[in-house]
């Protein structure tokens, strides 16, 4: 089991519904990441939660919107997506800024 | 310039053969370096953390790092079909956030039987 969790697995929402992608961690981390993942392309880190600081990607639009209530929990709250949406969407722990990070299983989103 | 760059492959290899994956990152300040293999439709999984220059060695895997020449590369001995899968180069990005990590392109590995 792994100690990063993510729910839902899988979400279909259309265009004009308001979700939410939830994220765990057990792992006693420090930081917790969300990161995209587009068909065929490369990771592109979104949002960055650390005990010090919240860090964005500048190119994230509005519409993706992150919350982090506590060190181990993670959410990215979604409303009026597009299409071009449609991706995997990662998230990940580190404790601190030389370790490794670890993935949860992913929210494959598709938006129709 | 990319902060972390590899050739996106594929690269190709008969089983039993060594797989050499190669990346090169740009902030000298980065300290430490992950290797990750990808399934298709799955997350990234860890398999080597390397934080000093010369190689580490895990099973059939070695992980090796130039911070002089800013490179690190990954060898797998007696590669295995299973072991295809597209593998991601990581290193922390000190100039852009505390808590960045940066990923590669990744490198797609096909090992034929």
């Amino acid at each position: 089991e792994t100690g990063v969790t993510q729910t839902p697995r899988h979400l279909v929402m259309g265009m004009t519904n308001k979700k939410s992608l939830k994220c765990e961690q057990h792992l006693g981390h420090n930081a917790m990441y969300w990161y995209k993942q587009s068909a065929k392309k490369p990771l592109e880190l979104m949002f960055v939660y650390s005990l010090e600081e919240r860090v964005e990607n500048n190119s994230v639009p509005s519409r993706f919107s992150p919350e982090c209530p506590n060190s181990s929990h993670l959410f990215l709250h979604l409303h009026t997506l597009q299409p071009e949406d449609s991706a995997l969407y990662l998230c990940a722990s580190r404790r601190d800024l030389n370790t490794e990070a670890f993935f949860g299983q992913g929210t494959r989103l598709t938006v129709v | 310039q990319k902060e972390v760059e590899q050739n996106s492959g594929p690269l190709s290899v008969p089983e039993g053969a060594i797989a050499s994956l190669n990346c090169t990152y740009s902030d000298r300040g980065s300290q430490s370096f992950f290797w990750y293999r990808q399934y298709s439709g799955k997350s990234p999984e860890l398999i080597m953390s390397i934080y000093s220059n010369g190689d580490k060695e895990d099973g059939r895997f070695t992980a090796q790092l130039n911070k002089a020449s800013q490179y690190v590369s990954l060898l797998i001995r007696d590669s295995q079909p299973s072991d295809s899968a597209t593998y991601l180069c990581a290193a922390p990005g000190t100039r852009t956030g505390f808590q960045k990590l940066v990923f590669g392109t990744g490198t797609r590995l096909l090992v034929s039987p």
